[in-house]
């Protein structure tokens, strides 16, 4: 089944230890997003990529930063993790910025700063 | 993107229908309701959406009202496995896609 899959689903660093997270889709979708969801709050937009269009949230910290080498994988890297950026982090993709364009999620990598 | 309200929590017994509602009284003309869930500790999955007619699919049906402030989710039968965090999201047709959450209404479904 074609889908959006998240490696690992935990993830556990250290304080101030670079950190990277993969997302993968089979979905062939043009548009790929990344999400912060901390606990017990609704998931907020980091940025998204539309191909290799890279658009940043105007409210994400610089700590966070993203690849997309193809159209299948898009990377998380967060630079200096610190102890608030403990959370799920989710990717999204959408075939395209097309107006009633339905975003699809992964099941999401819970990350653990200690 | 317009603002949402929806109840924090609600409980459906098993096997009934639950109706999970939401207002959006700023709507403008050119938005989207979108619904999607989370179950715990999984992505958020997409259920439906609608502009102002009301739609169905093989998830829920959604009901907007006439003039467009609020609308209704609803689950013709509800399961165990509905158990889950619902948002209603309203969408620009054109411009930003970012899906902007509210807290969401966790829905409870009861044996």
């Amino acid at each position: 089944d074609a889908m959006v899959i998240q490696n690992p689903r935990y993830q556990v660093t250290q304080f101030g230890k670079p950190v990277t997270l993969s997302c993968s889709q089979t979905l062939n979708h043009n548009v790929m997003y990344w999400y912060q969801q901390k606990s017990s709050q609704a998931p907020k937009l980091l940025f998204h990529y539309y191909d290799k269009d890279f658009n940043n949230e105007a409210d994400t910290p610089d700590n966070f930063q993203s690849r997309r080498p193809n159209t299948s994988f898009c990377f998380l890297d967060i630079r200096s993790p610190g102890l608030g950026d403990a959370a799920m982090y989710l990717c999204a993709t959408s075939r395209d910025l097309a107006p009633g364009e339905t975003q699809y999620f992964g099941p999401g990598t819970r990350l653990l700063v200690l | 993107d317009a603002k949402t309200t929806q109840p924090t929590s609600m409980d459906c017994a098993e096997g009934r229908a639950a109706n999970l509602p939401c207002n959006h009284s700023t709507i403008s003309g050119n938005e989207y309701v979108y619904w999607y869930r989370q179950i715990h500790s999984q992505g958020p999955q997409y259920i439906i959406h609608g502009l102002k007619n009301n739609e169905t699919n093989e998830m829920a049906s959604l009901i907007i009202t006439e003039d467009r402030k609020s609308s209704t989710l609803i689950l013709p039968h509800a399961t165990l496995r509905d158990t889950a965090v619902y948002y209603c999201i309203v969408r620009l047709i054109q411009g930003a896609q970012k899906l902007v959450f509210g807290q969401g209404t966790r829905l409870t479904i009861n044996p």
